[in-house]
């Protein structure tokens, strides 16, 4: 079964640093999302991206964070100095739809866990 | 602003016994709800969702949901759990109703850790 895949499983950096995760999405979906899990609290939307540009976005995707999907295969999220509040668990995920109403499933990654000293 | 929220951040029972996870949601629309679950080092995978079909919901692996609109409900519910079963839930939501609901970003509740003893 097709499956969301990100690397790596975790990224230990230290503040000021620039990050870069990476995801590859099921290969026929369409749409694709970033969420972020601060150890204890919710899961969080970031951003979300279609036909190569961001759809929507939190308030918590400032402008030190930009994603992009650079070969058709690969989805990845960028932190360009990290912060030690940026310490958490990041997921991928991608949907095939894109349709008005829509409630299709989206297929998680396994998230990469990264540490910010 | 939609939201839900999860009843119990931890719930144990044991194996051969129901299952109850609790989740109210907040809409001002007519919500599409979602159960999640991730087992340790996994992804977050789709239990069961909620979409104005039918209010009683089957999922994968046993579980079932009931939408209770008078209630803003919609508990997750197992009748004999597993040791497999271990595992955190979360109730989502997709909010309705904005300039930007389309993109479907999920919405999560705070998760709830089901224990299940031997």
């Amino acid at each position: 079964e097709p499956e969301v895949t990100q690397t790596p499983s975790h990224q230990v950096t230290q503040m000021g640093q620039e990050v870069i995760l990476r995801c590859v999405p099921i290969s026929n979906h369409l749409y694709f999302y970033w969420y972020r899990q601060i150890l204890g609290q919710k899961v969080e939307f970031l951003v979300s991206f279609y036909n190569n540009e961001i759809s929507e976005k939190s308030e918590i995707f400032d402008d030190q964070f930009s994603v992009e999907r650079p070969d058709g295969s690969n989805f990845t999220l960028k932190i360009r100095s990290t912060k030690l509040e940026d310490s958490a668990m990041y997921f991928c995920a991608s949907k095939l739809f894109v349709t008005s109403g829509d409630t299709d499933t989206q297929y998680f990654g396994p998230g990469t866990r990264l540490t910010v000293l | 602003a939609q939201s839900v929220t999860q009843l119990d951040s931890h719930v144990s029972v044991s194996e051969g016994t129901p299952v109850l996870l609790r989740c109210n949601y907040s809409s001002s629309y007519s919500p599409s709800l979602f159960w999640y679950v991730q087992h340790p080092n996994k992804g977050l995978q789709l239990l069961l969702k909620y979409t104005s079909a039918a209010t009683l919901v089957k999922g994968i692996n046993g579980f079932e949901a009931e939408f209770k609109k008078s209630e803003t409900s919609f508990h997750l519910t197992k009748p004999s759990a597993h040791m497999s079963d271990a595992a955190e839930y979360f109730c989502v939501v997709i909010p309705r109703g904005h300039g930007s609901g389309n993109t479907g970003k999920l919405i999560f509740g705070q998760g709830t850790t089901l224990q299940v003893k031997p």
